[in-house]
């Protein structure tokens, strides 16, 4: 069965600060990944999706995130935050064709000082 | 489209009491799935279906719990009864064909407190 690791549950970063939010997942074939954010009292959206292809996929917001077999990461960054992005950001991945379910993380609660 | 629609948003009721949440998917997807979220557990799936027949009940916490989805444009999920420790917010959401493939999208959940 699949997992996935979000080591950190509470980032605080500047205004303007460049961000990375950190992913592992566990999973024995190529994994279908996906970030997901939670603003408060909403539900979640989905930021970016990687299947195949290019490593480094870009999705919604100005997010990007990168994926490196290697260490079965799927880390998301963004150069330059704004006080807007300030939310809980979740990682999942799925066993891809054929299978129903997303697997979570515990999420990372990211803060954003002015 | 309008989305995954949940309702209702909030929902407050006594211990003891029966609950219905109500969620409508998005029009041709053909999977949906209940999610608990709590800050403790996190987000928990509490079932899903596939072209409105249960897949997998594994996460349905105990028996006050059930889901149903009579078609393909609404489900419920009805806790009978309540009870305190079933206070969270609960998400709906739905997927073209298996969600392990596209993703899912979202509904805006439903906060209930139980008192």
């Amino acid at each position: 069965a699949q997992s996935v690791t979000q080591p950190d549950i509470h980032i605080t970063v500047s205004e303007g600060a460049s961000l990375e939010l950190r992913c592992n997942y566990s999973y024995g074939a190529t994994p279908y990944l996906f970030w997901y954010v939670q603003s408060p009292g909403q539900g979640l959206q989905l930021l970016l999706k990687y299947f195949s292809g290019d490593t480094l996929v870009q999705g919604i917001k100005g997010f990007e995130a990168e994926f490196k077999r290697s260490q079965s990461s799927f880390n998301l960054r963004k150069p330059s935050v704004h006080w807007s992005d300030a939310a809980e950001y979740f990682c999942a991945v799925g066993a891809g064709a054929g299978s129903y379910q997303l697997t979570f993380g515990k999420g990372t609660k990211l803060s954003v000082i002015p | 489209d309008a989305g995954v629609i949940q309702s209702p948003r909030h929902e407050v009721t006594e211990m003891g009491q029966e609950v219905t949440l109500r969620c409508k998917p998005i029009s041709g997807h053909n999977s949906l799935f209940w999610y608990r979220q709590t800050m403790m557990r996190g987000l928990e799936l509490l079932i899903y279906f596939n072209n409105n027949v249960p897949i997998d009940d594994s996460g349905m916490p105990e028996d006050r719990f059930s889901a149903k989805m009579p078609n393909a444009s609404f489900s419920t999920l009805k806790i009978q009864p309540s009870e305190p420790r079933d206070s969270a917010v609960y998400f709906c959401a739905s997927s073209f064909r298996q969600g392990g493939s596209y993703g899912y999208t979202f509904g805006s959940g439903t906060r209930l407190t139980v008192v």
